[in-house]
C-alpha cells in the first residue's frame, strides 16, 4: 500500500523558516516524481513544486520561487521542502502527492498524504 | 499558464440524484485532465484521469468526459458519502500544474 506521511509543520513568525518532510513507503520512492501542494483554509488547491526522479529537473510556482527549495533522499524515501521569508499567505496545509512513474511526462497525483499545517503568524 | 475554471461553485443534489460537474481549461489540454474528491478534513482523492479512466477503485457511478478545453465529471446517482469537494486538474502545459477552484457538492 502506497503511503506519504509528512510532517514538520507548526507555527512560524513572519520571515522565518521551516522545514517540511515527506516520508514514503509502499512503493519504489526512486523511480517516481514527486510534488508538494497546499491549500489555504477554506481555499482550493495550489500546486507548489515538482521534483523528477533523479531530481534532474525541479519547478517552483511563481508564488514560492526563490524563498521554497524542494529536494529529496530516494536513499531514506523522503521528500524535503524548506520555506524560508514565509509570508501569511503561506499559511495551508502542505501536501505531499507521487507523481509521474518510470516513462510517464505527464500523469495526475495517484496518491497523497495527509498533510501537515503551516501557520505563520506573529 | 492554464487557467481552469469550475461551475458551479456549489451544486445542491438530493441523494439518489445525478450530478454533472463542469471543468473549462483556458486552452487545451487535450484529454490530460483529472478529477479529485476531497472531503473535509481529508486529502484529495484520484477519481478520474485522462479525462475518462476511472482511478483504481472508484466506483462505475463516477464517469468523465470531454477533451480538448471542456470537460465534465458526472456522478450518476449520488450516495451519502459522496458529498465533498471536487477539483479538476490540467496536467498537459506544466509547470505550472493548475487546478480548478473546485465544486462543493451538498446535499439538498
Amino acid at each position: 500500500e502506497v503511503q506519504l506521511v509528512e510532517s514538520g509543520g507548526g507555527l512560524v513568525k513572519p520571515g522565518g523558516s521551516l522545514r517540511l518532510s515527506c516520508t514514503a513507503s509502499g512503493f519504489t520512492f526512486s523511480t517516481y516524481g514527486m510534488n508538494w501542494v497546499r491549500q489555504a483554509p477554506g481555499k482550493g488547491l495550489e500546486w507548489v513544486s515538482s521534483i523528477t526522479s533523479t531530481t534532474s529537473y525541479i519547478f517552483y510556482a511563481d508564488s514560492v520561487k526563490g524563498r521554497f527549495t524542494t529536494s529529496r533522499d530516494n536513499a531514506k524515501n523522503s521528500l524535503y521542502l524548506q520555506m524560508n521569508s514565509l509570508r501569511a499567505e503561506d499559511t495551508a496545509v502542505y501536501y505531499c502527492a507521487r507523481h509521474c512513474p518510470p516513462g510517464w511526462a505527464s500523469c495526475p497525483f495517484d496518491s497523497w498524504g495527509q498533510g501537515t499545517l503551516v501557520t505563520v503568524s506573529s | 499558464e492554464i487557467v481552469m475554471t469550475q461551475s458551479p461553485a456549489t451544486l445542491s443534489v438530493s441523494p439518489g440524484e445525478r450530478a454533472t460537474l463542469s471543468c473549462r481549461a483556458s486552452q487545451s489540454v487535450s484529454s490530460n485532465l483529472a478529477w479529485y474528491q476531497q472531503k473535509p478534513g481529508q486529502a484529495p482523492r484520484l477519481l478520474i484521469y485522462g479525462a475518462s479512466t476511472r482511478a483504481t477503485g472508484i466506483p462505475a457511478r463516477f464517469s468523465g468526459s470531454g477533451s480538448g478545453s471542456e470537460f465534465t465529471l458526472t456522478i450518476s446517482s449520488l450516495q451519502s458519502e459522496d458529498f465533498a469537494v471536487y477539483f479538476c486538474q490540467q496536467y498537459n502545459h506544466w509547470p505550472p500544474l493548475t487546478f480548478g477552484g473546485g465544486t462543493k457538492v451538498e446535499i439538498k
